[in-house]
C-alpha cells in the first residue's frame, strides 16, 4: 500500500508569505494528524481529524494556522503569514478507525518549512 | 501535563557496542509506550510498542525495551548495534483516557553507529 505522502517535502517563504501543506494518508485511514518539531526539540503534537472532523485541535499554535481535510481525504495546513518561529519539520500521520488506542501511526517523511 | 524526556540527545558508538537509550515520562494514569526510528531520508517508523502484559517488548531489528511502571521509564536496548542502526530514535506516550491516539513525544536521540 501507499504511505502517508506529504508535499512539498522543503519549502523556503519569507516572513509574511503564506504557505500550504499537504499530507494525502494511506487509502481508508479515517485518523489524520499533524504533529510539528523544531529544531532539535520534540515533536509536538498539532491537530487531529477523524474523517473531515476536528477531533482535537489543542496543539494548534494560534490562529495563524489554519488545518482542513475537506471530504475526509487529504489535509492542507495552512500557515498566514508566516513568521520566523513557524519554522520547522511538519509531519503528517494517518491510522486506521479501529482500535483507538493501539493503531500505530503511519507517519510522511514530513515538510521542512524554513521562514526566513 | 504529560510529557517525555529523553536522557540523551546524541549517543555514538562503534559496531557491536551495546546500547541503551533512556526513556521516562510523566503521567500518573494507564499509558501505551512506543519508541519511533527515523533513519536518514525517511519518514518516522515504528520500532516497538507497550500496552500491556509483558513489560519486556521486543521489536523489530532485535530492538527491546522494559517498562518499569515504578520508574515511569520504557528504556531501549540493543545488545549489539550494527551501523545500519545510525539514526534518531523517539520515544513516545500515549494516555489511554478517553479519545484516541495522542502521541506525546520526546525530543529525540541522535544515534551514531560508527564501524
Amino acid at each position: 500500500e501507499a504511505g502517508v505522502t506529504q508535499f512539498p517535502s522543503h519549502s523556503v517563504i519569507e516572513k509574511g508569505q503564506t504557505v500550504t501543506l499537504r499530507c494525502d494518508p494511506i487509502s481508508g485511514h479515517d485518523n489524520l494528524y499533524w504533529y510539528r518539531r523544531v529544531m532539535g526539540k520534540e515533536i509536538k503534537f498539532l491537530l487531529h481529524f477523524v474523517k473531515e472532523s476536528k477531533q482535537d485541535e489543542s496543539g494548534m499554535p494560534n490562529n495563524r494556522f489554519l488545518a482542513e481535510r475537506t471530504g475526509g481525504t487529504y489535509s492542507t495546513l495552512k500557515v498566514q503569514p508566516a513568521e520566523l518561529e513557524d519554522s520547522g519539520v511538519y509531519f503528517c500521520a494517518s491510522s486506521p478507525r479501529e482500535g483507538k488506542y493501539n493503531s500505530p501511526l503511519h507517519f510522511g517523511n514530513g515538510t521542512r518549512l524554513t521562514v526566513t | 501535563a504529560q510529557s517525555v524526556s529523553q536522557h540523551n540527545h546524541h549517543v555514538i558508538l562503534s559496531e557491536a557496542a551495546s546500547l541503551e537509550l533512556g526513556c521516562n515520562y510523566s503521567y500518573g494514569g494507564t499509558v501505551n509506550l512506543f519508541w519511533y526510528v527515523q533513519y536518514p531520508g525517511q519518514h518516522l517508523q515504528l520500532l516497538l510498542k507497550y500496552f500491556s502484559g509483558d513489560p519486556l517488548v521486543k521489536g523489530i531489528k532485535g530492538f527491546e525495551a522494559e517498562f518499569i511502571k515504578s520508574k515511569f521509564s520504557f528504556n531501549l536496548r540493543k545488545p549489539s548495534v550494527q551501523w545500519s542502526d545510525t539514526a534518531e530514535y523517539f520515544c513516545a506516550v500515549n494516555a489511554v483516557s478517553g479519545g484516541y491516539n495522542k502521541l506525546i513525544f520526546g525530543a529525540g536521540t541522535r544515534l551514531a553507529v560508527h564501524p
